[in-house]
């Protein structure tokens, strides 16, 4: 399938290093999202965007700093990261909030993912 | 307590069995309700919607316990490829956010 595309699947950096992470959707959703998928824990959402505006940072930490040029595409950049920090970084899209009706939330598809190795 | 539990297993199950899986949310205001599965490094894949007057899909039957806030799944005649984590997964609240919280996951291996 690849309604959902990420790049790169595999990223090794240093702590030091700048990185950006890549998501595209080809679905025709409005809405994106990052989250964090570390061993032995169950995914943690980072950020929403509906119509390219951010709508939701779940407290993360500034070394993470999405961008959502349009609807299609989903960038998270990385600079100074931690060890604590490598992780499954998966996006995922949807229809945006609303056309789903009747305050339900609408099936999140989700990409690849990108496993992070911070060194 | 977690938004979402679940057992994380793993269940040890033959080829045929049937399997059920629980799953608890602690927000009595939550309204979508989803069980996704993920493969061994893969991304999670949904694998049925959950509603209150339950659902079914082949082997694959979902149920909603509101008053208990309770969601179970039930695999019957296990096949091999049904090994996989099952994730449960709520959204957070009324409001329309697009949060979901996804459970730990349940781990199932089917064998021969």
């Amino acid at each position: 399938e690849t309604g959902v595309t990420q790049t790169p699947r595999h990223l090794v950096m240093g702590m030091t290093n700048k990185k950006s992470l890549k998501c595209e959707q080809h679905l025709g959703h409005n809405a994106m999202y990052w989250y964090k998928q570390s061993a032995k824990k169950p995914l943690e959402l980072m950020f929403v965007y509906n119509f390219k505006e951010q709508t939701e940072n779940n407290s993360v930490p500034s070394r993470f700093s999405p961008e959502c040029p349009n609807s299609s595409h989903l960038f998270l950049h990385l600079h100074t990261l931690q060890p604590e920090d490598s992780a499954l970084y998966l996006c995922a899209s949807s229809q945006p909030m609303g056309l789903a009706g009747g305050g339900s939330t609408d099936t999140q598809y989700f990409g690849p993912g990108t496993r992070l190795t911070v060194l | 307590r977690k938004e979402v539990e679940q057992d994380p297993g793993p269940f040890n199950v033959p080829e045929g069995a049937t399997v059920a899986f629980n799953c608890t949310y602690s927000n009595s205001a939550s309204q979508s309700f989803f069980w996704y599965r993920q493969d061994c490094r893969k991304e999670p894949k949904l694998l049925m919607s959950v509603y209150s007057s339950g659902n079914e899909d082949g082997r694959f039957t979902a149920q909603l316990n509101r008053a208990s806030q309770y969601i179970s799944l039930l695999i019957r005649d296990s096949k091999l490829s049904d090994s996989a984590t099952y994730l449960c997964v709520v959204n957070q609240g009324s409001s329309n956010t697009g949060k979901l919280i996804f459970g730990q996951g349940t781990t199932l291996q089917v064998k021969p």
